[in-house]
Parts: structure tokens; sequence; C-alpha cells
């Protein structure tokens, strides 16, 4: 069964510094997606990626947070300067055209120190 | 525009009994419809999903939803509640490319 890969499961950063999730989608899929949930909170919007870019964003994705698919396989999302409270569970997701479902990533835990 | 509104954010039954999770959506035309399960510390779960074939759709372990055009419903159910089945549960709706989650409801199963 197909399945989206991320990277790393679990990334510790310190306050300020940059960091790129990574993102494996289902090759076949055309919509790309990020999601974060943190701990003990809702599962919330960030972002959705179609033909090379943005469809859509939440407020959340303001401009210290970027996606980018560098190439055929990955999809990654940076945050430029990292703050405490973007401690969370980062879930990638991906879909072929509707009306399937979303595919989901097992996520990346970021902590923040 | 669309919505989704799971009803409660708890719900506790016990091991054996009925479960009912409820979801109301609201969509410009018939939407997909989707329950995902969270397990702690977990990832999501497809447990069933409803592209405008039977209305009745039966997932994984036990579950199923029916789709209620006329009531904008979209309930989970299972005959019988296991410890195993403690969770979270999210009801989805997507209408082309844009999906949105319902708030969760957290479900307890007591002994």
């Amino acid at each position: 069964e197909p399945e989206v890969t991320q990277t790393p499961s679990h990334q510790v950063t310190q306050m300020g510094q940059e960091v790129i999730l990574r993102c494996v989608p289902i090759s076949n899929h055309l919509y790309f997606y990020w999601y974060r949930q943190i701990l003990g909170q809702k599962v919330e919007f960030l972002v959705s990626f179609y033909n090379n870019e943005i469809s859509e964003k939440s407020e959340i994705f303001d401009d210290q947070f970027s996606v980018e698919r560098p190439d055929g396989s990955n999809f990654t999302l940076k945050i430029r300067s990292t703050k405490l409270e973007d401690s969370a569970m980062y879930f990638c997701a991906s879909t072929a055209p509707s009306p399937g479902e979303q595919y989901f990533g097992p996520g990346t835990r970021l902590t923040v120190t | 525009a669309q919505s989704v509104t799971q009803l409660d954010s708890h719900v506790s039954v016990s091991e054996g009994t009925p479960v009912l999770l409820r979801c109301n959506y609201s969509s410009s035309y018939s939407p997909s419809l989707f329950w995902y399960v969270q397990h702690p510390n977990k990832g999501l779960q497809l447990l069933l999903k409803y592209t405008s074939a039977a209305t009745l759709v039966k997932g994984i372990n036990g579950f199923e939803a029916e789709f209620k055009k006329s009531e904008t419903s979209f309930h989970l159910t299972k005959p019988s509640a296991h410890m195993s089945d403690a969770a979270e549960y999210f009801c989805v709706v997507r209408e082309d490319d844009k999906i949105i989650f319902g708030k969760g409801t957290r479900l307890h199963i007591l002994p």
C-alpha cells in the first residue's frame, strides 16, 4: 500500500533557528497539505499546494512559513525563525484528485527550546 | 462555504455499549466525507469515507457511518465499544481540494 513518509520523526531546535520538515507524498498524487497539531489540541490546517503553488493557506501560515516542492518527490515545510509556540506535531498529507481521501504521513514532532 | 461541526468534544461509553459520534457539515454541493481516528501519540488513520456511493458506509474496526443529506449529518457509530477504541475522532469534509477538519471528539471507554 502506498504511503506518505515524513522525516525526521522528531526534531529539536533552538528558538530562532530555521527548520525544514520533509515529506514524500504518494507518487501520483497532485494535492499536498501541511497541518499542525499542538499537544492536546485539534488538527489545524496550514497550507495546501497544487500545481507548484500555494492554493490556500490559513492565518497561521504567516511569513515565517514557506513550502516548496524542490523536485518531483519531496514536499517541504520551512519555518524560518522558530518560536516556542511552533512546538507541535506537523503532518503532511496528499490526495489524488477529488473525491478521494487524504493520506497522512506519520508526522514530525517539532520541539522548540 | 464548507464547515464541519462535531457536536461533542468528549463522549464516554461503557465497554460493550454502542458508540455514537456526531458530525454535521455544510457544503455547497455533495461533498466527500471522512472519519479519521488518532490514537494517543499516533498519526491519523482513515476509518471510513463517503464519496457519493452508498449512503451507509462501513469502515474498519466495526465502525460505520450514514450520510443523511436531509439532515446534513454523517454520524459515526459502532454497535459495541472496545477499550481499544479510546482515541480522538475527526470528521472531515472535502470539496474539490478544500479540506476541513472538525475539532475532534475524544472517545473514552469505561470498563
